[in-house]
């Protein structure tokens, strides 16, 4: 059964410094959107992404972080200078058409920023 | 008001039991709702979605809405150790992003 991947799974890094963490969707599916679960709290939306563009952000996606679909398979999470307060799992997911709700979520990348 | 309400739990059913899992919402937008679930340190897993009210089952798992209500529901029958989990909610109207709920921590009893 096809599968969302995330790499790294685990990512350590200082303040300050630029982290990308990387996707690869559901070859077929169209749309792709990155969330965020601090520990203990909700799954929040980030962004989503269509036709190589922002469809939608939340307030938290401010001017730190940036997405990109640099090839025709990897999709891509770019947080510009890390804040302790970005310590998160962060969480790509894919969908196949604009109707239908289910979207599908890979495993996940644990983001610690010291 | 939070806009998606889930009962955080712990919930802790024997082996065999009827689990009944519950969100409440605030927004009248919201059109498809959704469950997921979650082990621990993964990603969130969709079991089943529905579209505006009624009921849908799949397998041992039925959701239902109530629009009305603005309430939904998910059964867990026969309920098995390996359903032990988060179960989260989550909600979409024509937006593309998903509103979930805080989850519900679930443990079955061998």
């Amino acid at each position: 059964e096809p599968e969302v991947t995330q790499t790294p799974s685990h990512q350590v890094t200082q303040m300050g410094q630029e982290v990308i963490l990387r996707c690869v969707p559901i070859s077929n599916h169209l749309y792709f959107y990155w969330y965020r679960q601090i520990l203990g709290q909700k799954v929040e939306f980030l962004v989503s992404f269509y036709n190589n563009e922002i469809s939608e952000k939340s307030e938290i996606f401010d001017d730190q972080f940036s997405v990109e679909r640099p090839d025709g398979s990897n999709f891509t999470l770019k947080i510009r200078s890390t804040k302790l307060e970005d310590s998160a799992m962060y969480f790509c997911a894919s969908a196949e058409e604009n109707s239908s709700p289910a979207q599908y979520f890979g495993p996940g990348t644990r983001l610690l920023v010291l | 008001q939070k806009e998606v309400e889930q009962d955080p739990g712990p919930l802790s059913v024997p082996e065999g039991a009827i689990v009944s899992l519950n969100c409440t919402y605030s927004n009248s937008a919201f059109q498809y709702f959704m469950w997921y679930r979650q082990y621990s340190r993964k990603g969130p897993e969709l079991l089943m979605y529905t579209y505006s009210s009624g009921n849908k089952e799949d397998g041992r798992f039925t959701a239902q809405v109530d629009k009305s209500s603005k309430y939904i529901s998910l059964f867990i029958r026969d309920s098995q150790p390996s359903d032990s989990a988060t179960y989260l909610c989550a909600m979409k109207s024509s937006a593309r992003q998903l509103t979930f709920g805080s989850g519900t921590q679930l443990t079955v009893l061998p």
